[in-house]
């Protein structure tokens, strides 16, 4: 079946450093969507990516889908404790699979003030 | 007003016995799920109901038993539970069965087995 892995798992920096996740699926997917979960919350999405090669950005957020649309990251400038909490990735591979969103481990990023 | 509610917040229980899991969305979408995320934070999809009809069904004991009255309410029934079966429990909704929409997650059920 489809899978999605995230790497790294954790990811601890200090308040104003630079974090990259990354997320690769098995498949060809259709779309991906990040979301973020705060310590003791509940995931909340945050952004979608449809087209190849697609770059959004969200204030110090930047997200990439690869051309393959096989794979895809988390950028984020210049962390802050506010970003503290675990991001996770999620891809639909269409098909058989429509419909069923798939997701990635998460990373748990620690920001240290 | 909570867009995904889900009842009850918390949940300790002894193995052996039935609980259930309510949840209810206001946002007038079609399509509902639940995913159980372990101790290691993994979220898997359990179920999925698309207005009232089971869409998606994952391997899962059917000792677990969803049920959709209506579209807007997705319950989770367990029956003779399990050391393993504590983890949250997420319920989330979506516009369309497609899943080119965000999820909206509810708040969650912490589910401990003793």
């Amino acid at each position: 079946g489809q899978q999605v892995m995230q790497i790294p798992q954790y990811q601890h920096v200090q308040e104003g450093e630079d974090f990259t996740t990354y997320c690769n699926s098995s498949t060809t997917l259709s779309n991906i969507q990040w979301y973020k979960q705060r310590p003791g919350g509940h995931p909340v999405f945050l952004i979608q990516l449809v087209k190849s090669g697609e770059v959004k950005k969200q204030k110090r957020l930047t997200f990439q889908f690869g051309e393959a649309k096989k794979n895809s990251s988390l950028h984020i400038t210049a962390t802050q404790t506010t970003d503290v909490g675990t991001y996770f990735c999620a891809g639909n591979a269409g098909g058989t699979s429509y419909g069923k969103l798939t997701f990635g481990q998460g990373t748990i990023l620690t920001v240290h003030p | 007003d909570t867009a995904v509610s889900q009842t009850p917040k918390y949940l300790v229980t002894q193995m052996g016995n039935d609980k259930s899991i309510k949840c209810e969305q206001n946002l007038g979408h079609d399509t509902m799920y639940w995913y159980k995320q372990d101790s290691k934070k993994f979220l898997k999809i359990m179920f999925s109901y698309n207005n009232k009809e089971l869409i998606i069904n994952e391997t899962v004991p059917n000792r677990f038993s969803p049920k959709s009255p209506d579209k807007a309410h997705l319950n989770l029934h367990i029956n003779s539970l399990e050391l393993g079966d504590s983890a949250v429990y997420f319920c989330a909704s979506s516009p369309s069965r497609g899943s080119f929409y965000g999820y909206t997650f509810g708040s969650g059920t912490r589910l401990t087995v003793v």
